[in-house]
């Protein structure tokens, strides 16, 4: 059980466009979902926690009018770039966890490349 | 300082060794402690999850978690090649259970 499904694994857009990636709980409902980026060997950075039927909450620094999240049910929620460009260009990691639960289970990742 | 403090390694050991990895931290109110594996370019992978302090077996790995000394350890026994990845530590308060993350310590199994 636990397991996170997170689509589509690698993406190329073109800058000015934006993007839409996917989250879901395939076994759970998770009351609430994280969004982070990854650079090259560093950790995770976080990004915004959104629980389900609430407006995320974004991390200092994080723009929420680039970074859309939205997370309208129990098993999804989604992350979308806007206006995307070259400096967007990262690995973007969704987990999610379970009603009073500590534990996060993580999706595969989605890479993003801007060009 | 940070919260949460990890060596980054890389740790390199032969096939078979027992290894350590470990992370330290600052925040008193932490109670869930929890090890992500992750391989290159892909997501992290929940290994072990611990509540308070006390150990925690789950075949050839085992998490100890010493909360008056705010240190947990992940041990691996028996390391084989695969177990080549990079080890995360996370732990969190109740109540927003955002976890926090170490900045991960990169293993290397040699045959």
């Amino acid at each position: 059980g636990a397991v996170v499904s997170q689509h589509p694994s690698w993406v190329i857009c073109k800058s000015g466009t934006s993007v839409k990636i996917e989250c879901r709980s395939l076994d759970f409902q998770a009351t609430t979902m994280f969004w982070y980026r990854q650079f090259p060997k560093q950790s995770l950075m976080l990004m915004a926690t959104s629980n389900e039927g609430s407006k995320a909450t974004y991390e200092q620094g994080v723009e929420k009018d680039k970074f859309l999240i939205n997370h309208a049910s129990l098993t999804l929620s989604t992350l979308t770039v806007t206006s995307a460009h070259p400096e967007d260009s990262s690995f973007y990691i969704c987990s999610a966890r379970k009603r009073g639960r500590a534990e996060a289970f993580f999706g595969q990742g989605t890479r993003l490349t801007v060009v | 300082q940070k919260e949460v403090e990890q060596d980054p390694g890389p740790l390199s050991v032969p096939e078979g060794a027992i290894v350590s990895l470990n992370c330290t931290y600052s925040n008193s109110a932490f109670q869930y402690f929890m090890w992500y594996r992750q391989y290159s370019r892909k997501g992290p992978e929940l290994l072990m999850y611990t509540y308070s302090s006390g150990n925690k077996e789950d075949g050839r790995f085992t998490a100890q978690v010493d909360k008056s000394s705010k240190y947990i350890s992940l041990f691996i026994r028996d390391s084989q090649p695969s177990d080549s990845a990079t080890y995360l530590c996370a732990m969190s308060a109740g109540g927003s259970y955002i976890p926090t993350f170490g900045r991960g310590t990169s293993l290397i199994v040699h045959p």
